[in-house]
C-alpha cells in the first residue's frame, strides 16, 4: 500500500528564517510527486511536479528536491504570505488508474 | 482560462436531507476526482472519473454517495439521507493524466462546505 508521511504537522518560523518541510513515501514505483499549497477556505494549488531521484524544482522562494525515499519543500527567507498547509502527493508507476496518495501537510506559519 | 469550478459555495442540510454538489472540470481535461476534507484533517478520496471508463468509487464511504458524470465533463456528487458526521469541505479535482503530452498534476476547485445539521 502506498504511504505519504509528512512532516512536521505544524511549523512555525520567523520572517526570513529559512526551512524545509519533508515527505517520505513508499510507492509501488514513482510516476510523480506532488507538492500543492492550500490555503485557509480553498482549494489545493499545484506547486511542482518531481518525476525522478535527483530531481529539482523552483519557483520563487521555493524549492522541492526527490530522492528515492523522500522530497524536501525548502523555504528561503519565507514571508508571511507563504503561511499555508503544504500538501505532499504521490502517484504510482502501476497499472492504469490514476489516483494519488496524499499526505496529511505541513500547516506553515511565518510571523512578520 | 477558468479554472474548476463548484456549486453551491456554502450547503447547509438537515439530517436525512438529500444534497447534490456538483463540479465543473477545465475544459478539456479527461480525469475527475471527488475528495473529503474535514476540519484539521487530510484528504479523503472518494471517487474517481476517467475518460468513458467506469468510475473508481472505492474511496466512497458508504452507498449513500454516488456520483455521476455526465458527457465527460459535468459532475455531480450526491450524498442520500445526510448524517452529521458527512459535515465536511468536498472538493472536486480534474486533470489530464491520459493525454498524449498529457500531465498528472490535479487542479481543484474551490469546494463545497457541507453543514449537517
Amino acid at each position: 500500500e502506498d504511504q505519504v508521511t509528512q512532516s512536521p504537522e505544524a511549523l512555525r518560523l520567523q520572517e526570513g528564517e529559512s526551512s524545509s518541510l519533508n515527505c517520505s513515501y513508499t510507492v509501488s514505483g514513482l510516476r510523480g510527486l506532488f507538492w500543492y499549497r492550500q490555503d485557509p477556505g480553498k482549494g489545493p494549488e499545484f506547486l511542482f511536479t518531481l518525476y525522478s531521484a535527483g530531481e529539482e524544482k523552483e519557483k520563487e522562494r521555493l524549492k522541492a528536491t526527490l530522492t528515492k525515499k523522500e522530497s524536501f519543500l525548502h523555504i528561503t527567507a519565507p514571508k508571511p504570505e507563504d503561511s499555508a498547509t503544504y500538501l505532499c502527493a504521490v502517484l504510482p508507476q502501476v497499472g492504469g488508474s490514476y489516483i494519488p496518495t496524499f499526505g496529511r501537510g505541513t500547516s506553515l506559519i511565518v510571523h512578520p | 482560462g477558468a479554472g474548476v469550478s463548484q456549486s453551491p459555495s456554502n450547503k447547509v442540510t438537515e439530517k436525512g436531507k438529500d444534497v447534490e454538489l456538483r463540479c465543473d472540470p477545465i475544459s478539456g481535461h479527461t480525469a475527475l476526482y471527488w475528495y473529503r476534507q474535514s476540519l484539521g484533517q487530510g484528504l479523503e478520496f472518494l471517487i474517481y472519473f476517467q475518460g468513458n471508463s467506469a468510475p473508481d468509487k472505492s474511496g466512497l464511504p458508504s452507498d449513500r454517495f454516488s456520483a455521476e458524470r455526465t458527457g465527460g465533463s459535468v459532475s455531480t456528487l450526491t450524498i442520500q439521507r445526510t448524517q452529521q458526521e458527512d459535515s465536511a469541505v468536498y472538493l472536486c479535482a480534474s486533470s489530464t493524466p491520459s493525454l498524449a503530452g498529457g500531465t498528472y498534476e490535479q487542479y481543484f476547485g474551490p469546494g463545497t462546505r457541507l453543514t449537517v445539521t
